[in-house]
């Protein structure tokens, strides 16, 4: 069975500054890694994922994740926030038809 | 427009009264699931389904059922609703699996007292 951990609930930053949202996930078979990003008051849209090949993944607005295997981790990472950032992250895996959630990090980006 | 229609996005009802949320896509997805939301826990799978007539529990079936008689359809039943069951719902859809990108709808916020 699978089961996603997130490792901050918040994270406070400032625009332009960096961020890095925490996974790790466990799983005792192949596994395909998301990000999905819930906007205040919208549902979820899918932010990037890893399915296979390369382990750095990049999605079209700024932000990147990579997929460690030894570490089982799949963090989310961007170089520099806008306000509009401002969002609920959750990362996801999915197992055979089933697909499981984290907890969330909330990304509150002021000016 | 392709997308994931929820109806009701807003409901408040009582303990013990049935109700049905409806999901429906226009995609002509066969994965459709059903998630509730709650602070602090993220998503969990309360239910999915790989096609018609084929459903599977998730993660917290307890409680809810579901019915895929049509393709594009796929109603949440709440049979006997308790308090616990107030949350906020999601239903989503995919081309055929749940590691291929899901649409998710708009939500539907139910309140039980």
């Amino acid at each position: 069975a699978q089961s996603v951990t997130q490792l901050d609930s918040q994270v406070p930053v400032f625009e332009e500054a960096p961020v890095e949202l925490r996974c790790n996930y466990s799983s005792s078979v192949s596994v395909y890694l998301f990000w999905y990003v819930q906007y205040p008051n919208q549902g979820l849209q899918l932010l990037l994922k890893y399915l296979s090949g390369s382990t750095l993944v990049e999605s079209i607005n700024g932000f990147e994740a990579e997929f460690n295997k030894s570490q089982t981790s799949f963090h989310l990472r961007k170089p520099s926030v806008h306000i509009s950032d401002t969002a609920e992250y959750f990362c996801a895996v999915s197992e055979g038809y089933k697909l499981s959630f984290g907890a969330g990090t909330t990304v509150t980006v002021r000016a | 427009e392709a997308q994931v229609t929820q109806n009701p996005r807003y409901l408040i009802t009582v303990t013990g009264k049935k109700l049905t949320v409806t999901c429906s896509q226009n995609m002509n997805h066969e994965y459709m699931s059903w998630y509730r939301q709650d602070p602090g826990l993220g998503l969990r799978q309360i239910y999915y389904s790989m096609n018609v007539e084929v459903t599977d529990k998730g993660d917290v079936p307890e409680g809810y059922k579901v019915s895929r008689k049509e393709k594009r359809n796929f109603p949440l039943i709440l049979e006997s609703p308790s308090p616990n069951q107030t949350s906020l719902y999601f239903c989503a859809s995919s081309p055929r699996r749940a590691r291929e990108t899901q649409y998710f709808g708009p939500g539907t916020r139910l309140l039980v007292l």
